[in-house]
């Protein structure tokens, strides 16, 4: 059983085009952190967002977390090919040391 | 290490045999995590443990998986009876002691996973 629910499962789109992925929970969590994982490689941090309505942003990739730290998006402008990949967002207990992934977004960029 | 070490990379074994996986975390790190993933899916949480003894491993889905970090550094995840149903990735990931107020939560560095396939 997973806290997370991300949405979409899958997303397929042109390159240059624009895509948002949504993570919903009804849980609190300290802080939100999303990943993005290749295949055959474990999932790499991108991003950590702690305070609610906090928006952080690196290079193309947005991402926001909610006023009640319970949901996060991310959104990715311009998509280029290279971002290829599953992105993964995980909450975070309240110590700090428990790590609660998402369902997972599978994104393909069509050159 | 310079990174967390997983091995096997790929296991296929028979239903019903036993398996064990290990998992060399990045030295220095006391928080080591056992988590199991589907294609596509994201990671299902298994067992953490700080140092050697297991913090949390309400995520076992069963009395056939068990995990041991008996000198606070490598850990094996034991998988007994094996079944189809087990096959996945089986991701090992650890992160460094926190000294400080942890609402921005640590960093985890994961391994590249063992594929575990039960035919």
């Amino acid at each position: 059983t997973q806290l997370l629910e991300q949405s979409p499962q899958f997303l397929s789109i042109q390159e240059g085009e624009n895509l948002t992925v949504y993570c919903n929970s009804s849980s609190v969590f300290s802080s939100l952190q999303w990943y993005r994982q290749e295949p055959g490689e474990g999932p790499v941090l991108l991003v950590t967002v702690v305070t609610g309505g906090e928006v952080k942003k690196l290079k193309r990739l947005t991402f926001q977390f909610g006023d009640a730290r319970k949901d996060s998006s991310l959104h990715i402008t311009a998509a280029q090919p290279g971002d290829t990949g599953l992105y993964l967002c995980a909450g975070v207990s309240t110590t700090g040391n428990q790590f609660y992934f998402g369902t997972g977004t599978s994104l393909t960029v069509i050159p | 290490g310079a990174g967390v070490s997983q091995t096997p990379s790929n296991k296929v074994t028979e239903k019903g045999k036993y398996v064990e996986l290990r998992c060399d975390p990045i030295s220095g790190h006391t928080a080591l995590y056992w988590y199991r993933q589907s294609l596509g899916q994201g990671p299902e949480f298994l067992i953490y443990f700080q140092g050697t003894g297991a913090a949390d491993d309400s995520g076992l889905p069963n009395d056939r998986f068990f995990a041991v970090r008996p000198e606070g550094s490598v850990s094996t995840l034991k998988i007994q009876r094996t079944e189809r149903g087990d096959s996945a990735v089986y991701l090992c990931a650890s992160s460094p002691p926190t000294d400080r107020g942890l609402s921005s939560g640590n960093t985890i560095y994961f391994g590249e996973g063992s594929w575990l396939t039960v035919v």
